[in-house]
């Protein structure tokens, strides 16, 4: 799998869209980029997936650079319930079939 | 739908004692897969399952950990003899087979100290 290069922290104020960067410049034309979260002392949880076409969801959008090289997780209306720690993961989509979760991005939503 | 069970939540025990951990998936998925989570290395995979068969076991740390799916809709996570260090949260989480769109489904962990 493609290895990941996300900021440790970043913070955002209440309302406005959190954009959580991720590089993944080693990407394979077969891999996707995933994203999950983990809000404290729960298990992580599935956000939304793509292969190069942008993506949305009731949760968020993804959108991933024409090389594919990186990709942006964007969350709309940032509340305080979306403090938490953000996961990008990129992995072929069938095979193996067990993520690799590295250190991932801590985001504080502020009031 | 309920999600995927966990039990305990919260599991105390002493140095030496055997611990087991449950899960139970949620129906229909067929695959299972056993995390750990410390501050220090953050979330390893242990073991995963697929159709109840173990597929990778290369997280397990030692042989003191063991891992057993016995049916479809429960797995345990077995420590005998227990340490301090293996103190952490231990999640489980199922999830459909390749191609799904929905990833995997975690539980809300059972987190364990071992004094």
């Amino acid at each position: 799998d493609a290895k990941t290069t996300q900021p440790p922290s970043m913070d955002c104020a209440e309302g406005r869209a959190a954009n959580l960067p991720c590089n993944h410049s080693t990407i394979s034309g077969n891999e996707y980029v995933y994203w999950y979260r983990q809000i404290h002392s729960q298990g992580p949880q599935y956000i939304i997936h793509g292969l190069k076409n942008n993506e949305t969801n009731e949760m968020a959008s993804l959108i991933i650079t024409e090389d594919r090289k990186s990709s942006t997780l964007i969350l709309p209306h940032a509340t305080l319930r979306d403090t938490a720690v953000y996961y990008c993961i990129v992995r072929v989509f069938n095979s193996g079939y067990a993520l690799n979760f590295g250190k991932g991005t801590s985001l504080l939503v502020t009031p | 739908d309920a999600g995927v069970i966990q039990s305990p939540r919260h599991e105390v025990t002493e140095m030496g004692q055997e611990v087991t951990l449950r899960c139970k998936p949620i129906s229909g998925h067929d695959y299972l897969f056993w995390y750990r989570q410390t501050m220090m290395r953050g979330l390893e995979l242990l073991i995963y399952f697929n159709n109840n068969v173990p597929i990778d076991d290369s997280g397990m740390p030692e042989d003191r950990f063991s891992a057993k799916m016995p049916n479809a809709s429960f797995s345990t996570l077995k420590i005998q003899p227990s340490e301090p260090r293996d103190s952490a949260v231990y999640f489980c989480a199922s999830s459909l087979g390749p191609g799904t769109a929905a990833g995997y489904t975690f539980g809300s962990g059972t987190r364990l100290t071992v004094v």
